[in-house]
């Protein structure tokens, strides 16, 4: 199956900057979802998107379903050090039971 | 505390030698999967289980086996493993499929294969 085309694949940040990342797809999902993972852990839910045009905050973390439905992005303002990690875009297709993730952006952030 | 648990979280194999890696989960979910992490590829999906005895392959499940006897557990098995199954190995489990609020992942399963 195909997956979601997620970018940029890394970026090196200096604190306080802001972060964006998006996902795109030749397909349409009902619902988008961002995750982080932590070194050695597993990725952790940070928010979920139902609705297309839905525009999501979680702190300082903001996210934003597409129109089109084929794309999201996610939002990091001010960054800290501890927002370190991959951050991975996941897009579900309820009907079909479908669910795709993207390949990543790893995040680094130097204080 | 709501928990997916697998073991091993390491493991150094040879090729040909059988394998499990187990999956649990105390929150009586009915959906169940693994997933296989690797570098620029992200997450993908090697079997899922939707319920106890319904098991059904993901997009990469070439090399793996999986069941679902009960509702907790959810082993990944590598019948004979090869090194292109060296990788970083997630269960995940949820009320149901889709429902991204509800999915829970492990802390992950390091395995390589020499």
């Amino acid at each position: 199956g195909q997956q979601l085309n997620q970018s940029p694949q890394s970026m090196f940040i200096q604190e306080g900057e802001d972060v964006s990342m998006n996902c795109t797809s030749s397909s349409i999902f009902n619902t988008w979802l961002w995750y982080k993972q932590d070194p050695g852990e597993g990725p952790v839910l940070l928010i979920a998107l139902y609705k297309a045009g839905e525009l999501t905050s979680n702190g300082r973390l903001t996210a934003q379903f597409g129109i089109t439905r084929k794309d999201s992005f996610l939002n990091i303002s001010a960054s800290i050090p501890s927002d370190v990690g991959i951050y991975f875009c996941a897009g579900c297709d309820v009907g079909n039971n479908d669910m795709r993730f993207g390949a990543g952006t790893r995040l680094t952030v130097k204080p | 505390e709501a928990q997916v648990t697998q073991n091993p979280r390491y493991l150094i194999t040879v090729t040909g030698k059988k394998l499990t890696v187990t999956c649990s989960q105390n929150m009586n979910h009915e959906y169940m999967s693994w997933y296989r992490q690797d570098p620029g590829l992200g997450l993908r999906q090697i079997y899922y289980s939707m319920n106890v005895e319904v098991t059904d392959k993901g997009d990469v499940p070439e090399g793996y086996k999986v069941s679902r006897k009960e509702k907790r557990n959810f082993p990944l098995i590598l019948e004979s493993p090869s090194p292109n199954q060296t990788s970083l190995y997630f269960c995940a489990s949820s009320l149901s499929q889709g429902l991204g609020n509800t999915i829970y992942f492990g802390e992950g399963s390091w395995l390589t294969v020499v």
